[in-house]
């Protein structure tokens, strides 16, 4: 079974703190995502990379920056934190193909006080 | 951008099929119908997708109408672990967007 091991599973880091999330997979997919999940406005996406150091900006990229220098590690970077970015933060990989499903971790639960 | 309405909520009771239905009327010729599902405390699910021609696998079935305008995602034995919110996708590249899916409550 294909694994999206996120780093932590609980965060709490203060406001201009700049925080690190870590995303690894094992099944050699090209494609990684970021999202972040809050009640009432679902799942929304910040980032995604197609491979090693390329990266595209999905729905919602201010505020966040993300790097991938290896295939199975994308890593999401929050410059300075602000309160507005506590949240669920979660991570998928996929092959490249619109007929493969995005196999998603459990979740980083951030909180930025 | 292709979008997709479901009902809020639904429920059911364990042990009886359960049919969670979708509209996506915009839907094009190259757009995949996928479903996931969320447990609570755990990252989105995959549990099934098709393009044209209705889907079986172990967890569930995907029944989808002739003109793709809906689809419907079976479970033909509720339990109480399929407690979840379903989220019914349509996919035409790498991106997913996902709506505000439906909550399914299974009634013991």
């Amino acid at each position: 079974d294909v694994k999206v091991t996120q780093s932590s599973r609980y965060l709490v880091k203060r406001t201009g703190e700049k925080v690190f999330l870590e995303c690894v997979q094992d099944m050699d997919h090209e494609n990684m995502f970021w999202y972040r999940q809050d009640p009432g406005l679902g799942l929304r996406l910040i980032y995604f990379s197609y491979d090693v150091k390329m990266k595209e900006k999905g729905d919602i990229p201010e505020g966040y920056s993300v790097s991938r220098e290896k295939k199975e590690r994308f890593s999401l970077i929050l410059e300075s934190a602000s309160t507005n970015q506590t949240s669920m933060y979660l991570c998928a990989s996929s092959l490249p193909y619109s007929n493969q499903p995005q196999h998603f971790g459990d979740g980083t639960r951030l909180s930025i006080l | 951008d292709a979008k997709t309405t479901q009902p809020n909520s639904m429920e059911s009771n364990e042990e009886e099929p359960v049919h969670l239905p979708c509209n996506h009327s915009t839907i094009s010729g190259t757009d995949y119908i996928h479903w996931y599902r969320q447990l609570p405390s755990q990252g989105p699910e995959y549990v099934i997708h098709g393009l044209t021609s209705n889907v079986n696998n172990r967890m569930a079935s995907l029944a989808i109408a002739e003109d793709r305008k809906s689809s419907t995602l079976i479970l033909h034995r509720a339990t109480l672990r399929d407690a979840a919110v379903y989220y019914c996708i349509l996919r035409w590249d790498d991106k997913i967007i996902f709506g505000k899916g439906t909550r399914l409550h299974i009634l013991p």
